[in-house]
């Protein structure tokens, strides 16, 4: 148990289809992390949130959107996703993000997305 | 892309030490080493950092070579439960590029 939980933990939609993943995380910190790992790729780093402003994208396309309203939540807006969208969706979160100083990420359990 | 080196997998006895190796050479002075593993279909989960000392925690041991160049994750009893993948990442503050790691076997 690291402080971090993801809901849900398996997810199965059409393409169609709007649903949300939600990340709470327990430990105080202020930056949170959504992550996706497809089938035997590396893990890569989707959103950035530092003191619930979005600091980073890495250039992920629009049919996924972000939404972090305060400093222990953090959700991922799904809509017109395609069958290579299906991965493990994986939240993070650490103290804050300082340039220059080292932060532990602590990981949630993640949420397999299945797109039909 | 990731800026480390790691075997893609290892084997290792049950209640042995397993030493993981990683090749960071162009690690910048300011860069942290990390270590995370990831059990099957699970989170990553944080296992140890340093700068330049070796360290210890109630999970493992770092050590890291004097030109910081390269370290060693050691897990000093490995069990079953240690067979995961190896995650070996420099970073400077928290943006974490996770490479391929090092898939652990735990052989009974």
């Amino acid at each position: 148990e690291t402080g971090v939980t993801q809901t849900p933990r398996h997810l199965v939609m059409g393409m169609t289809n709007k649903k949300s993943l939600k990340c709470e995380q327990h430990l105080g910190h202020n930056a949170m992390y959504w992550y996706k790992q497809s089938a035997k790729k590396p893990l890569e780093l989707m959103f950035v949130y530092n003191f619930k402003e979005q600091t980073e994208n890495n250039s992920v396309p629009s049919r996924f959107s972000p939404e972090c309203p305060n400093s222990s939540h953090l959700f991922l807006h799904l809509h017109t996703l395609q069958p290579e969208d299906s991965a493990l969706y994986l939240c993070a979160s650490s103290q804050a993000k300082v340039v220059g100083v080292a932060d532990t990420q602590y990981f949630g359990p993640g949420t397999r997305l299945t797109v039909l | 892309d990731a800026k480390t080196t790691q075997p893609p997998s290892m084997d290792c006895a049950e209640g042995r030490a397993a030493n993981l190796p990683c090749n960071h050479s162009t690690i910048s002075g300011n860069e942290y080493v990390y270590w995370y593993r990831q059990i099957h279909s699970q989170g990553p989960q944080y296992i140890i950092h340093g700068l330049k000392n070796n360290e210890t925690n109630e999970m493992a041991s770092l050590i890291i070579t004097e030109d910081r160049k390269s370290s060693t994750l050691i897990l000093p009893h490995a069990t079953l439960r240690d067979t995961a993948v190896y995650y070996c990442i420099v970073a400077r503050d928290d943006k974490i590029i996770f490479g391929k790691g090092t898939r652990l076997h735990i052989l009974p």
